[in-house]
């Protein structure tokens, strides 16, 4: 059983077109985020939920938008998908009372061509 | 502005020749510092946190201590299967955002 699963682990598509990326976890936990890793391995968050409400966001493009139907699942859509978006995405999950340890997923790695 | 930054960026090391991986950071009031591991192709896992200067974790062959100013990761006797990317991260008191550093690459050899 994962914890925290996403789909899907690879995505390659060309500048302009939209894609999604699900995440799900099955932890009980009540905080799910985004981070961006770039190829220097620099994760940086780019979205939090607690609750399915948004309690961080940090400066991304608005072309990123985030939607989290229940706190089980947290969704990342990206519009106009341009080259800098080449990176690995990743989705957390932590409780928020304790909110000491993020499980993360094993990443959805896109390349815009 | 909160900051962490790791080094050495790589390290290789024989097996068995103990080392320690730094992390220093920068940040007003802080609520905790943590440690991951990241193997390729894979997702951080979580391997301590530590709340308080003079603080220590201890786990199989890891060891991380905290400073006010800096965290060590001690690396007793390294097996090929530790060598991974090892990432430090610090939450702000009153935040529920982790700043991470870039990490650094250990390689144990055989």
């Amino acid at each position: 059983d994962t914890a925290v699963s996403q789909t899907p682990k690879y995505l390659v598509t060309q500048m302009g077109n939209d894609k999604s990326i699900k995440c799900e976890q099955n932890l009980g936990h009540d905080t799910m985020y985004w981070y961006k890793q770039d190829s220097k391995k620099f994760l940086k968050i780019m979205f939090s939920y607690n609750n399915k409400e948004l309690i961080i966001n940090e400066t991304v493009p608005n072309r990123f938008s985030p939607k989290s139907p229940d706190k089980a699942h947290l969704n990342l859509h990206i519009n106009s998908l341009e080259l800098g978006d080449s990176a690995v995405y990743f989705c957390a999950s932590s409780l928020f009372q304790d909110g000491e340890k993020l499980f993360f997923g094993s990443g959805t790695q896109l390349s815009v061509l | 502005e909160d900051q962490v930054t790791q080094s050495p960026e790589a390290l290789r090391l024989q097996e068995g020749e103990s080392s320690s991986l730094n992390c220093s950071y920068t940040v007003s009031g802080l609520r905790g510092l943590f440690w991951y591991r990241q193997d390729p192709g894979k997702g951080p896992e979580f391997l301590f946190t530590l709340y308080s200067a003079g603080e220590e974790k201890e786990k199989e062959r890891l060891k991380a201590t905290l400073t006010k100013k800096e965290s060590f990761l001690h690396i007793t006797a390294p097996k090929p299967e530790d060598s991974a990317t090892y990432l430090c991260a610090v939450r702000r008191t009153g935040t529920y955002k982790y700043i991470f550093g870039t990490g650094t690459r250990l390689k144990v050899l055989a």
